[in-house]
């Protein structure tokens, strides 16, 4: 079945940068687009940016242009998402998902959480 | 932005019980582009229904969803215990894509 399987727990420091991996599997990831979203705690959920798994490429929320970069390694078939510049309210579960083209998100992966403190 | 405003913010219901939950958009979503998820504790969102009214593969059909342009609505027609979650609506017609704040469903 579709996996979607993202990198473990980061700590940081504020002014750091963090990259989260996520590595997909049992699916054509070239046909497919990689999102990434964030949850911080009792907020709504924040579409971030996304890559096109086939061309590479990235598209990014005004919020965070200039932060963040999206990048895949089709050979891996893994998509990263590296944001930095880290404050206190970066802190959140970070989530990588697919989409079919423009399409609805239909596969999530489970998380990574990001704790920024000094 | 498209901002999405789901209400109630929590539902108080019996298993058996008949869910409406409802998600309203500032602005006319393109092409009905409205999914709904649901959401446990530490668990990742689920895909249950796509252009507002299709259920994704596997999801029950007490699941429906129905509505169009800036009015939508997720009807759980009998409440199973597997049901009690957060669940959140989100609009792919625009960009940025943008979620709304979630309707939690809690044991009455």
């Amino acid at each position: 079945q579709v996996q979607l399987v993202q990198s473990g727990a980061e700590v940081k420091k504020p002014g750091a940068s963090v990259k989260v991996s996520c590595k997909a599997s049992q699916y054509n990831f070239s046909t497919y687009r990689i999102h990434w979203m964030r949850q911080a705690p009792g907020q709504r959920l924040e579409w971030m940016g996304r890559i096109n798994g086939g061309n590479g490429g990235a598209t990014y929320s005004q919020k965070f242009q200039g932060r963040v970069t999206i990048t895949r390694d089709t050979s891996a078939t893994t998509a990263y998402m590296d944001l930095t510049s880290l404050t206190s309210e970066d802190t959140a579960v970070y989530y990588c998902a697919r989409s079919l083209g423009n399409n609805y998100i239909d596969f999530w992966g489970q998380g990574s959480m990001v704790t920024v403190s000094s | 932005e498209i901002v999405l405003t789901q209400s109630p913010g929590t539902l108080s219901l019996s298993p058996g019980e008949r869910a409406t939950l409802s998600c309203r958009a500032s602005q006319s979503i393109n092409s009905n582009y409205l999914a709904w998820y649901q959401q446990k504790p530490g668990q990742a969102p689920r895909l249950l229904i796509y252009g507002a009214s299709s259920r994704a593969t596997g999801i029950p059909d007490r699941f429906s969803g129905s509505g169009s342009g800036t009015d939508f609505t997720l009807t759980i027609s009998r409440l199973e215990p597997e049901d009690f979650a957060v669940y959140l609506c989100q609009q792919y017609g625009s960009s940025p894509r943008t979620f709304g704040q979630g309707t939690k469903v809690e044991i009455k």
